[in-house]
């Protein structure tokens, strides 16, 4: 069964750090991209970054670019997300979500139950 | 960025009746491959969404039959035919034509 569990999450303050893992099973990990999907309370998806499979690419939403980065390490099939400079915008369950199989099949299938970030003073 | 329009925002339907959800994108998602990279998704209360549809009209194995996509172009729908209790919930549609990759506002659906 393909499995994916996130952790990391919490409250943090304004300007703070936070680092988000995803830790994968059930599958050939490294022959999927992965991205990261985020959730405001009571609002709609959206995409926050991507990662290729042999992690050589990296694709980030412009609303986090610059402050968060992307990686994985397909030894211990993580994905990591590494939060800077966060806002409380960036309050929100984050997903971590496997891609499709193949090029450019960028539907997310599963999605883990997410973790909760909240950014608050 | 390719931008997702949902209609309508929400939708109240009899059990056993047709839901119909519509998704227009900002521009054409259609692939090389001739696939159009458009998805949607099913969203239950405190739960994550699940995929239910791809490649616009690509049921996922598992997926009700009663789910169904098409559309082409810049214009896609989602009918639920014969609408289940279970089927309350929200749905998203989601371009993965480009990056970013894009998602509707959504579409809830009640009895």
């Amino acid at each position: 069964e393909v499995q994916l569990l996130e952790s990391g999450g919490g409250l943090v303050q304004p300007g703070g750090s936070l680092r988000l893992s995803c830790a994968a099973s059930g599958f050939t990990f490294s022959n999927y991209a992965m991205s990261w999907v985020r959730q405001a309370p009571g609002k709609g998806l959206e995409w926050v970054s991507a990662i290729t499979g042999d992690g050589g690419a990296t694709f980030y939403a412009d609303s986090v670019k610059g402050r968060f980065t992307i990686s994985r390490d397909n030894s211990e099939n993580i994905v990591s997300l590494q939060m800077h400079s966060l806002t409380v915008e960036d309050t929100a369950r984050y997903h971590c979500v496997r891609e499709g199989e193949g090029a450019g099949a960028g539907f997310f299938d599963p999605w883990g139950q997410g973790t909760l970030v909240t950014v608050s003073s | 960025d390719i931008v997702m329009t949902q209609s309508p925002d929400s939708l109240a339907v009899s059990l056993g009746d047709r839901a119909t959800i519509n998704c227009k994108s900002s521009q054409s998602v259609l692939r090389s491959s001739n696939k159009h990279a458009l998805a949607w998704y099913q969203q239950h209360p405190g739960q994550p969404p699940k995929l239910l549809i791809y490649w616009a009209s690509t049921r996922k194995s598992g997926v009700p039959d009663r789910f169904s996509g098409s559309g082409s172009g810049t214009e896609f729908t989602l009918t639920i035919t014969g609408l289940q209790a279970e089927d309350v919930a929200v749905y998203y549609c989601q371009q993965y034509h480009a990056i970013p990759n894009t998602f509707g506002g959504g579409t809830k659906v009640e009895i």
